[in-house]
């Protein structure tokens, strides 16, 4: 079956870095995601891998899949307060739809 | 702004009632995909049009329905509406129908039922 699990609350210092993880169990999937969102806000699309990849580097956000293990994780540089947000990992591009499947989501608390 | 308009904003009825959600996708974009979002089954995808046909379907109660219109845009209806269809209706849109289309999604429609 589908499911994508995160845990829900990560707490951390403003300038630290932030490390969300996921894991998911559709092993078919051809993307992973990961979106943000803010309160009261719509889902922004942070980043994405291709699931033959290993690592994605965009500015400050790194993506690490183990397709092994089945482990996805996003990893924030340099955290500051107004990235403080809800995060979802989701997957998605199976054959002939790209319907998402989205994890819990992580709630990113930053403090001065 | 991702491009995906979503009207109403905001919605407020009562139980019984029925409702239409609207979604017009980003210019060029072919699929509209139906998203819910509650406190207690998170984010879960409902349903997805390709070019006005349906092409997945989701964890839609027999109750909703949807249908995409030669212009592309969506309409998403909720009938004999319950307590617990209180939630964030997102919808977003992609290019195609599959192969990992990035989706945009709109900033959704917050229904209460009272």
């Amino acid at each position: 079956g589908e499911d994508v699990e995160q845990s829900l609350f990560l707490s951390v210092r403003e300038g630290d870095s932030s490390v969300i993880n996921c894991t998911y169990t559709d092993s078919s999937s051809t993307y992973l995601y990961w979106y943000k969102q803010e309160p009261g806000a719509g889902l922004q699309l942070l980043t994405y891998i291709f699931s033959n990849m290993d690592m994605k580097q965009d500015q400050r956000l790194t993506v690490l899949l183990n397709k092994k293990d089945k482990h996805l994780s996003l990893r924030i540089a340099d955290t500051q307060t107004g990235d403080s947000a809800i995060y979802f990992c989701a997957e998605g591009g199976g054959y002939n739809t790209d319907k998402l499947i989205f994890g819990t989501g992580t709630r990113l608390q930053v403090f001065p | 702004d991702s491009g995906v308009t979503q009207t109403p904003k905001h919605l407020i009825t009562a139980t019984g009632q029925r409702v239409t959600l609207r979604c017009s996708p980003r210019s060029g974009d072919l699929s509209v995909y139906w998203y819910q979002q509650s406190l207690d089954q998170g984010l879960q995808f409902l349903i997805q049009y390709y070019n006005g046909e349906e092409r997945a379907k989701g964890n839609i109660l027999e109750r909703f329905s949807a249908q995409q219109f030669p212009d592309l845009h969506s309409e998403l209806n909720l009938s004999s509406l319950e307590l617990g269809d209180s939630a964030l209706y997102f919808c977003a849109s992609s290019v195609g129908q599959g192969d990992g289309d990035t989706q945009y999604f709109g900033p959704g429609t917050r229904l209460t039922v009272l």
